[in-house]
């Protein structure tokens, strides 16, 4: 089986740009998060998506953030006006819901650096 | 709201030594699923294992073996025999129950298994 996809891998960009990642999730996986890792840190939830509904949202999502999920399949992850404070490693994972104890597998990541 | 704490930031021991990680947790609800997850210097998060709080069996695969005691919160990760392939950081993570699906991960413990 294909694993998470991530893409970019890397990114720098300049504060005040835009920029958007692209997921994509094994073949099949219903359900799609977004989580955010900073250095020394665990990651961080963002939100998630079951097909392409966005079920939920963190507190740490600022209204700067949007995630896609359009088809079900694929997501994007963008973030408007970079800040300093954005750059940090964006990792995707997904799993599919048939029992209560889905495990969700990760991608490799989007490391994000704003100058 | 879900905590997890691993308290040992960073561990070193000489190959082929045994060394466990700790994970105590937080939770609020009565069914919940434990993870550990490793994730080498490439970054990508590789997902070891998964717990269900009604299953209270230790668990082993081959050199890794997992402890979970309900009665102290506890979801202890040891590796028997390290080998330098094991030198990552390692995250324990846990999940609610259906509806609470977010993984709070937590700070992870940096493991150097020094040849």
């Amino acid at each position: 089986d294909t694993g998470v996809s991530q893409d970019p891998r890397h990114k720098i960009t300049k504060r005040g740009q835009n920029v958007t990642f692209r997921c994509d999730p094994i073949s099949e996986h219903n359900r799609l998060y977004w989580y955010r890792q900073t250095l020394g840190q665990g990651p961080e939830f963002l939100t998630y998506f079951q097909n392409e509904a966005q079920l939920e949202k963190s507190r740490l999502l600022s209204d700067r953030f949007s995630a896609e999920r359009p088809k079900g399949s694929f997501s994007t992850l963008e973030i408007q006006r970079t800040e300093q404070g954005d750059s940090a490693m964006y990792l995707c994972a997904s799993s599919v819901s048939r029992t209560r104890a889905d495990t969700q597998y990760f991608g490799p990541g989007t490391r994000l650096t704003v100058l | 709201a879900q905590k997890v704490t691993q308290a040992q930031t960073e561990i070193s021991v000489v190959e082929k030594e045994d060394v466990t990680l700790d994970c105590v947790y937080e939770t609020r609800d009565t069914t919940y699923y434990l993870f550990w997850y490793k994730q080498p210097p490439s970054g990508e998060l590789v997902f070891l294992i998964r717990r269900n709080s009604f299953d209270e069996q230790n668990e082993i695969s081959g050199r890794y073996s997992w402890n979970f005691q309900k009665s102290t919160s506890s979801f202890n990760f040891t590796i028997t025999a390290s080998q330098v392939v094991d030198s990552a950081v390692y995250f324990c993570a846990l999940r609610g129950n259906f509806g609470n699906e977010k993984l709070t991960f937590g700070t992870g413990t940096r493991l150097t298994i020094i040849p």
